[in-house]
């Protein structure tokens, strides 16, 4: 069964840099992933497809700001010059082996300091 | 301009039943896969059901038996009838497409609450 593991909290500053990670289970590390965005009281938002090889494909109208890189299991979101309004929860996202529903990660709050 | 539009969310006892709609426009729904994603309060997002492209559906086990996923081509629209509501269906229900069919969502409804209560 595949699980997505996400860090439940991460915070930077204003106008820094954060990365935030998404881990595949054991043996899923060719998976492709999904990342979400969901802003307080409001319904989440897709920001990009992130492949295996760190292709990534942002959807539309999601600042340049936002990238995708991949390592192994791993999978990130880096976030550059941060803005208050990136603050919000992350969400990974992709499906499940051996079954035919879709996985999520517990997500990630982002504060920015 | 691909928009989804959720309804039928609302206040419903346990036991009772419930059907979501979700009413699709700018793209079509048969050519994508539709999921319902539920998120309790204050908890993450957990997936509901699945139609495919070919009409096959898939449901969660916390839901399968209770809840059925269907469409209706001609209006564009996706459905999700739940019946046997218990007090830990509630939460906000959002439908979700799958353009490519690779099962990573690209698109996301504003969601419709349901509440379980007596």
């Amino acid at each position: 069964q595949l699980v997505l593991t996400q860090a439940p909290s991460a915070s930077a500053s204003l106008g820094a840099s954060v990365r935030l990670t998404c881990t595949l289970s054991s043996g899923h590390s060719s998976y492709a992933i999904a990342w979400h965005q969901q802003k307080p009281e409001e319904g989440p938002r897709y920001l990009m497809q992130l492949n295996s090889d760190g292709s990534h494909i942002r959807g539309d109208g999601v600042p340049a700001r936002f990238s995708g890189s991949s390592s192994g299991s791993e999978r990130y979101l880096t976030i550059s010059t941060l803005q208050s309004e990136d603050e919000a929860d992350y969400y990974c996202q992709t499906w499940g082996s051996g079954i035919r529903g879709l996985v999520f990660g517990g997500g990630t709050k982002l504060t920015v300091l | 301009e691909v928009q989804l539009v959720e309804s039928g969310g609302g206040l419903v006892q346990p036991g009772g039943s419930l059907r979501l709609s979700c009413a699709a426009s700018g793209f079509t729904v048969t050519r994508s896969y539709m999921s319902w994603v539920r998120q309790a309060p204050g908890k993450g997002l957990e997936f509901v059901s699945m139609i495919y492209r070919n009409g096959g559906i898939y449901h969660s086990d916390s839901v399968k038996g209770r809840f059925t996923i269907s469409r209706d081509s001609s209006k564009g629209t996706v459905y999700l009838q739940m019946n046997s509501l218990r007090h830990e269906d509630a939460a906000i229900y959002y439908c979700a497409r799958d353009l490519e069919g690779d099962y990573l969502i690209d698109y996301w409804g504003q969601g419709t609450l349901v509440i379980v209560s007596s």
